[in-house]
């Protein structure tokens, strides 16, 4: 069974600074899905971005990016420019290309970003 | 198109009590998935559906039932409520491989 390892409870930041989450995973197969959510207050999922095991390119959205080492099995988060509303609780996540789409989430990591 | 509604958005149970929390979607979507959250950590699955009258064991499906009569509507059943019961439940779910998974707004359960 796969699983998701985050091993920062807590993170934080000043505001226009950057920061980094780490996540590791563990599993056998080499085709999946890894994913960065945001969880704000309202516990409402949002999903943040999402790499592909198969593309070597590191995803970029905006002002978060990602370093995927699949060889390591670790997939970080990178926030640049940290601004108030980016404060939440962080969760990593695997999921497989094949079977049933489930997602494996990590723990969480709260980020609290000061002013 | 609402995406995935859950209802209540909050309940508090006493021990014992059995309840069923509501979960629909409008997209058509294969999967779907109950999962619950307790304080401070990630979500752990409980059940899941890849389609209607299919139905499989999640990560922690002990004290919990699930039916998928319809492709829209996954309900999940609590028979008698226990304090470790008490969590956010999250109702998520996906067309296919390679498809964005989509949540609802989750429901606070309180069992005391």
């Amino acid at each position: 069974a796969q699983t998701v390892t985050q091993s920062q409870p807590e993170m934080s930041v000043q505001e226009a600074e950057t920061v980094t989450l780490s996540c590791t995973y563990d599993t056998s197969e080499s085709d999946y899905y890894l994913f960065w959510y945001k969880q704000p207050p309202s516990r409402q999922m949002i999903l943040v971005i999402r790499q592909e095991a198969y593309k070597q390119q590191n995803a970029t959205e905006n002002r978060f990016s990602v370093n995927f080492q699949k060889a390591a099995k670790s997939f970080s988060l990178k926030i640049s420019d940290s601004q108030l509303g980016d404060a939440a609780m962080y969760f990593c996540a695997y999921r497989s290309y094949k079977g049933a789409q489930k997602l494996v989430f990590g723990q969480g990591t709260r980020l609290t970003i000061n002013p | 198109n609402a995406g995935v509604t859950q209802t209540p958005k909050f309940r508090i149970l006493k021990i014992g009590q059995s309840m069923t929390l509501q979960c629909t979607q409008d997209m058509n979507h294969n999967y779907m998935y109950w999962y619950r959250q307790d304080p401070g950590m990630g979500l752990k699955l409980i059940y899941y559906s890849v389609g209607a009258g299919i139905t499989d064991k999640g990560e922690v499906p002990n004290g919990y039932n699930v039916s998928r009569s319809t492709t829209e509507d996954f309900p999940l059943r609590l028979e008698l409520a226990a304090p470790s019961q008490t969590s956010v439940y999250f109702c998520a779910s996906i067309f296919g491989p390679n498809e964005k998974l989509f949540f609802g707004s989750g429901t606070q359960l309180s069992v005391l």
